[in-house]
């Protein structure tokens, strides 16, 4: 059965710091992953990762892939109140366009 | 950047009646589209996926007599949440894959049902 695995679950942090969420997954003939950051209403798309080792960016937000450990990390430096949200972590399988998503960590931001 | 919208965004119902939610692409065709779940503080639960033409494919444990989809075109996908009862509360979000971006969804922005 297909699993995403997301950790933590939820993290607390101040303003200015660095965070790393860590997405693992077990997924028959893998395509893509993706991450999503979910606030009040509907998840908007970040990142899609293809290939391993080629880190993506947007402005404090990057995000990179490991196909040999299954896995990907996505950063966020400076953090401010706005990041505070739920980030998505979700697989594409090779055949047809099906989500597997994990749980989600919830983000929150102290001023 | 493709748009997917949802209607109603929010709904109140009686116990009993029938609920209909509609997904549509406003800038792209789309062949198929997904249905999602999401309680509250969890993550989004694939419900079943909506094909144009054809049936629905549903995910185990869903009753596809209870949630009937309907993709009666290229744009248009509608989930019907019959004899609704107070546990079938949440949040319901379709999303839609855009061909040109690859395999990149676009989400619509959720319906809140909340059934008395």
């Amino acid at each position: 059965e297909d699993k995403v695995v997301q950790s933590p679950l939820s993290l607390v942090v101040h303003e200015g710091d660095t965070v790393t969420l860590n997405c693992s997954y077990e997924v028959t003939n893998f395509r893509s992953l993706l991450w999503y950051k979910q606030e009040k209403k509907a998840p908007t798309f970040l990142f899609m990762l293809t290939s391993s080792g080629i880190e993506k960016k947007s402005g404090r937000l990057s995000s990179i892939l490991d196909k040999k450990e299954l896995s990907s990390i996505l950063n966020i430096t400076a953090t401010q109140t706005g990041d505070s949200a739920i980030y998505l972590c979700a697989v594409v399988r090779e055949y047809g366009n099906k989500l597997v998503f994990g749980a989600g960590t919830i983000l929150r931001v102290k001023s | 950047g493709a748009v997917v919208s949802q209607h109603p965004s929010w709904v109140i119902c009686k116990s009993g009646t029938s609920v209909k939610i509609e997904c549509r692409s406003l800038d792209f065709q789309a062949t198929t589209m997904f249905w999602y779940r999401q309680f509250p503080k969890q993550s989004l639960m694939l419900m079943a996926t909506s094909n144009e033409g054809s049936k629905a494919t549903y995910e185990q444990g869903v009753e596809k007599d209870k949630f009937l989809i309907n993709h009666a075109s290229l744009t248009l996908s509608t989930l019907t949440v019959t004899s609704a009862h107070p546990e079938d509360s949440s949040f319901y979000i379709c999303s839609a894959p855009h061909r040109e971006v690859g395999e990149t969804q676009y989400f619509g922005p959720g319906t809140r049902l909340l059934v008395l």
